[in-house]
């Protein structure tokens, strides 16, 4: 079972919908990143969460510590959002290990 | 842009042969992780840098060797280079542990 798991595995939208991707991990952890990653392009890094909820433009992100479960939330998709979105998960370890869950490949349709 | 730089952008290497990747952290920043991301895979961590000193790897074989310079860029080396090695290499840089890191656009690794 990996550590770190997200769904769905594959999305696609309609333009302007409200999009949900979920992460869920089985380690303690320090931190949790959301990450974009384009087609052939390298990583953006989107949020970094310890708690509660982060927002950032039409971009919003949620944990909740105890269920061990992270939520990204995009409101009003747009195709320029089309990539795959990494949940990553800093592990309460002396070094602090980033542990990267498979990803979610998005295609928003115009 | 992150402010953090890989060279080359793609290379193209044969069994057998050595490379070397380099990154450039951003300014301020003395910690840096490399990863290894297969076509399809998500990224797995490789080793990690702080102040110039190995601070945690992942299960990669010893033949991926890697070293961080006084002014904080990073070098990642793979000797005797196998077909699976082929991926895109990612470098992240942060001001410390358990902060942001700021990824690099990657380096694409061919072995034929």
């Amino acid at each position: 079972k990996n550590e770190v798991e997200q769904s769905p595995q594959n999305l696609t939208a309609q333009e302007g919908e409200f999009i949900t991707i979920n992460c869920s991990y089985s380690v303690g952890i320090s931190a949790l990143h959301w990450l974009q990653q384009h087609p052939g392009g390298g990583i953006v890094s989107l949020f970094m969460l310890s708690s509660g909820k982060k927002k950032h433009g039409r971009l919003i992100a949620t944990i909740n510590i105890q269920e061990k479960h992270s939520s990204l939330h995009i409101t009003a998709s747009h195709p320029r959002d089309s990539a795959v979105y990494i949940c990553a998960v800093c592990k309460k370890t002396s070094y602090d290990k980033v542990i990267f869950g498979p990803g979610t490949s998005l295609s928003v349709i115009p | 842009e992150t402010g953090v730089t890989q060279s080359p952008t793609h290379l193209i290497k044969t069994r057998g042969q050595q490379v070397t990747l380099r990154c450039s952290s951003q300014s301020g920043h003395n910690t840096v992780s490399w990863y290894q991301q297969a076509l399809g895979q998500g990224p797995q961590f490789i080793f990690q840098y702080y102040r110039e000193e190995e601070n945690g790897r992942g299960n990669f074989p010893p033949r991926f060797s890697g070293l961080q310079f006084p002014n904080y860029s990073s070098e990642l080396n793979v000797n005797a280079l196998e077909l699976d090695d082929s991926a895109l290499y990612l470098c992240a840089s942060s001001s410390g542990l358990q902060v942001t890191q700021y990824f690099g656009p990657g380096t694409r690794l061919l072995v034929l």
